[in-house]
Order: C-alpha cells, then sequence, then structure tokens
C-alpha cells in the first residue's frame, strides 16, 4: 500500500480557494483511484471526487461547481481545489486511493482545514 | 433518494457478537457492492471489508459482512475493547454516479 500525506494551508478565508496536496510514496501515481473525502468532526463522511489517471475526474454533483482534482505524475501528487469557501467547507479534509472509487486501500492522516476571516 | 442509512449506535459486551445495518435504494446497495470502514478515535478510516463480503488481509476474520436485495449488514464476533470505533458503509450510487457514505455507527464496547 502507498503512503499518503496531505499538505495544505489549515485556515482559508471566506469566499478564497481551499487548495491541499496529497504526495505519494511508495508507489506510482499513474494507476488507481485518487479521492478526496472530508468529514465535519463528529460527523459522518462525505465524497468531494477522486481523479483516475486514464479517466479523467469524477466529483460530487453538490460540490462540482467549484471542485477541481488534478494529479501531477512529475511530482508523484495530487491535488484539491475547492473554489469560494464558506464556513460550511470547514472540515478534516483526507486524500485517498485504491483500486476502485469505493475501494480505499490507503488513506492519509487527515487534515484539519478551517474557513474563517 | 440516494441516502445510505445506518444506525447512530450500537453497542455490546466483551466476547459478544453485534451488527450494524446499512440501509441503501436499489440505485446504490441493490446494484453495487458494499465497503465497510472502521474509524478509530482520532484516525482515518481503515477498509475493513470489500466487495460485501471480502475482508482485506490483516483483518481479523471475527468482521464479517453481507448483503441482501438494498441491505447490507457489518457483523463483529468475539467483541474485544479495542473494537471501539465508527463505523461507515459505502457504495457506488448509480443515479449520482459517485460514492455515497452513510452516516456512521458508534459502537460502544460497555
Amino acid at each position: 500500500q502507498v503512503q499518503l500525506q496531505e499538505s495544505g494551508p489549515g485556515l482559508v478565508k471566506p469566499s478564497e480557494t481551499l487548495s491541499l496536496t496529497c504526495g505519494v510514496s511508495g508507489g506510482s501515481i499513474t494507476s488507481d483511484y485518487w479521492s478526496w473525502i472530508r468529514q465535519v468532526p463528529g460527523r459522518g463522511l462525505q465524497w468531494i471526487g477522486y481523479i483516475y489517471y486514464s479517466g479523467g475526474p469524477n466529483y460530487n454533483p453538490s460540490l462540482k461547481s467549484r471542485v477541481t482534482i488534478s494529479i501531477d505524475t512529475s511530482k508523484n501528487q495530487f491535488s484539491l481545489k475547492l473554489d469560494s469557501a464558506t464556513a460550511a467547507d470547514t472540515a478534516i479534509y483526507y486524500c485517498a486511493n485504491g483500486p476502485g472509487a469505493t475501494r480505499l486501500t490507503s488513506w492519509g492522516q487527515g487534515t484539519l482545514v478551517t474557513v474563517s476571516s | 433518494q440516494s441516502v445510505l442509512t445506518q444506525p447512530p449506535s450500537a453497542s455490546g459486551t466483551p466476547g459478544q457478537r453485534v451488527t450494524i445495518s446499512c440501509s441503501g435504494s436499489s440505485s446504490n446497495i441493490g446494484n453495487n457492492f458494499v465497503f465497510w470502514y472502521q474509524q478509530l478515535p482520532g484516525t482515518a478510516p481503515k477498509l475493513l471489508i470489500y466487495r460485501s463480503n471480502q475482508r482485506p488481509s490483516g483483518v481479523p476474520d471475527r468482521f464479517s459482512g453481507s448483503k441482501s436485495d438494498t441491505s447490507a449488514s457489518l457483523a463483529i464476533s468475539g467483541l474485544r475493547s479495542e473494537d471501539e470505533a465508527d463505523y461507515f458503509c459505502a457504495s457506488w450510487d448509480d443515479n449520482l454516479s459517485g460514492v455515497l457514505f452513510g452516516g456512521g455507527t458508534t459502537l460502544t464496547v460497555l
């Protein structure tokens, strides 16, 4: 299994773009599904979207207008951008991967992002 | 409606068998595999069951999954204190064309 590590600002101002990167080690990013999931502390999991190297991205319809997930093969990492952030986007953001969109075998430790002025 | 419904809580005593349910619809569980994740306090989720009833290597056989029609269940036998965690079901939803997670069940070992 690969190891994943999220990085990015822990504080984002409302209306700005939330940007996170997931570094991948122990495996290549040119296979499998690469996903972002978030969790409001103490609450459930919400699927944000995934990108498949040879198949492009797929996003949660409720977030689709604001989300971009991309892959950087030169750095073996993938990224999340969420535009026009609001307080409702405050959550722990996890990157994850696996052989399927629902079969997530490796997870990052998660990073808390707070949207506040 | 694309929703996976789980009971918010479950409990049992050490050694007991407990089950956690996940109810969906024909667009998700009824037509796709179910996956179960265990989230220990303060940690990331971990895959517990895939393809409705398969265990990844390293997951004890005390954990088992089943699916019938539009519902699924996770069973934990020989309950241990270290099983205290949140458990989430997940499935692909054909209407959403994406991944659905259940609301999660908090398991308490009394």
